[in-house]
Parts: structure tokens; sequence; C-alpha cells
């Protein structure tokens, strides 16, 4: 199955840094998603993005599908980005079924 | 929409007990998946439907685990008997064909004590 590697494990950052969280995956995909799974636990989709760039507010996300990595930035940080973030790709070629990295744990600091 | 709806939040049982937990997902959704969260794995899935049919159970870890989805509004996760090590949150989510968008329920975080 595809292999996907989520970096960094951990990240603190001080309200109003920058910051970006990566996501490696070891085929090609047709699908990769982000979410946070904020502090109660509750998993909320961020992008839909199997390729190209797309922003909302202050999250963007950009796919680059033949190097296989996604990136997710985080502008100008608040403690309400505290969490952890998951990428999930296609558990096997020419699935769409998501399987998930271990995440990226943030803390935002006020 | 009220989005996926997940019961009960937090149920805790003695081992030995059977657990059922249920889901009501996304009314025209027609994918259906439970995952189970623990620290040591991670987000796994357990199985998933497709307009009712479970497609794939590969990921169900014993017979003790069974899943059903009796119609296209209401799925159940059952576990008999339950033993401590599957305590763990446990999600339902739902999304449109080509599972291209999932949304999740708020989990049933269960402990078998």
């Amino acid at each position: 199955g595809i292999q996907v590697e989520q970096s960094p494990p951990d990240l603190i950052l001080q309200e109003g840094a920058n910051s970006t969280l990566r996501c490696n995956f070891s085929d090609s995909v047709n699908n990769l998603q982000w979410f946070h799974q904020n502090p109660w636990g509750q998993l909320i989709n961020l992008f839909y993005i199997p390729s190209g760039t797309k922003q909302n507010g202050r999250l963007s996300a950009t796919t680059v599908a033949t190097e296989r990595y996604s990136l997710l930035y985080i502008s100008s940080s608040q403690t309400t980005d505290s969490g952890v973030y998951f990428c999930a790709v296609p558990r096997s070629g020419g699935s769409y079924i998501p399987t998930f990295g271990r995440g990226t744990s943030l803390i935002v600091h006020p | 929409d009220a989005g996926v709806i997940q019961s009960p939040r937090h149920e805790v049982t003695e081992m030995g007990q059977e657990v059922t937990l249920r889901c009501k997902p996304i009314s025209g959704h027609d994918y259906l998946f439970w995952y189970r969260q623990t620290m040591m794995r991670g987000l796994e899935l357990l199985i998933y439907f497709n307009n009712n049919v479970p497609i794939d159970d590969s990921g169900m870890p014993e017979d003790r685990f069974s899943a059903k989805m009796p119609n296209a509004s209401f799925s159940t996760l059952k576990i008999q008997p339950s033993e401590p090590r599957d305590s763990a949150v446990y999600f339902c989510a739902s999304s449109l064909p080509g599972a291209n968008v999932l949304t999740f329920g708020a989990g049933s975080r269960l402990t078998v004590l």
C-alpha cells in the first residue's frame, strides 16, 4: 500500500507565527486530503487537494503530485489552530479509500 | 444538514460485555467508513460500505467485531465480547462517490474496564 509520512511530528509556535507542515507519500495518488483534529477530538476536513494549490483564509495547501508531497501552510497562527493535522491519501494505487498519516501535533501559545 | 451523527459519545463498559456503536451518515452520501483511533496505531480503517454494502472489512481486527448497514441512513459497529484493548475512539465518516471529501462524526469514546 501507499505509505504516508508527516513532518514534523510536533510543532510549538507563538501566536502570530507562520508554519509549514509536510506530507510525503510513496506513490502517485488521485486523492489527498488534509484534516484538523481539534483538542476536543473533532476531525474537520480542511482541503481536498490531489494537485495544485488551494487557499482558505489563513490556511493554504499545495500538492506536487509528481514529486509525491503536499504542504500545508498556516499563516499568522492563532491558539484555535492548535490540534493535530492529518494528511490522508489512498491506501493503494487506483483506490480512493483514505489512509491516514500519524499527524503533526501543533500547539500555539498566546 | 446535521452532519454525521454518532452515538453514544462515551461508553464505559466491563470486559465481556457487548458494545454497539451507531452512526447516521449525511443524507445522499453513499460511502460510509468506520475508523478507530488509538495512540499506538493512529487512525485505522476498520470497514467501509458503498450503497449499504460492505466492500472491505479487512481492517476489522477480529471476529468479535461486526458492522452492518441495514439502510442508507444507519450503520452499527458491534463488539462482542469487548476487551480492554478495544478501548479507543471510534469514528464514523461518510462521503459522496469517489470518497473525495470525508465528513467525520464526533466519535464514540469507548473504555473497556
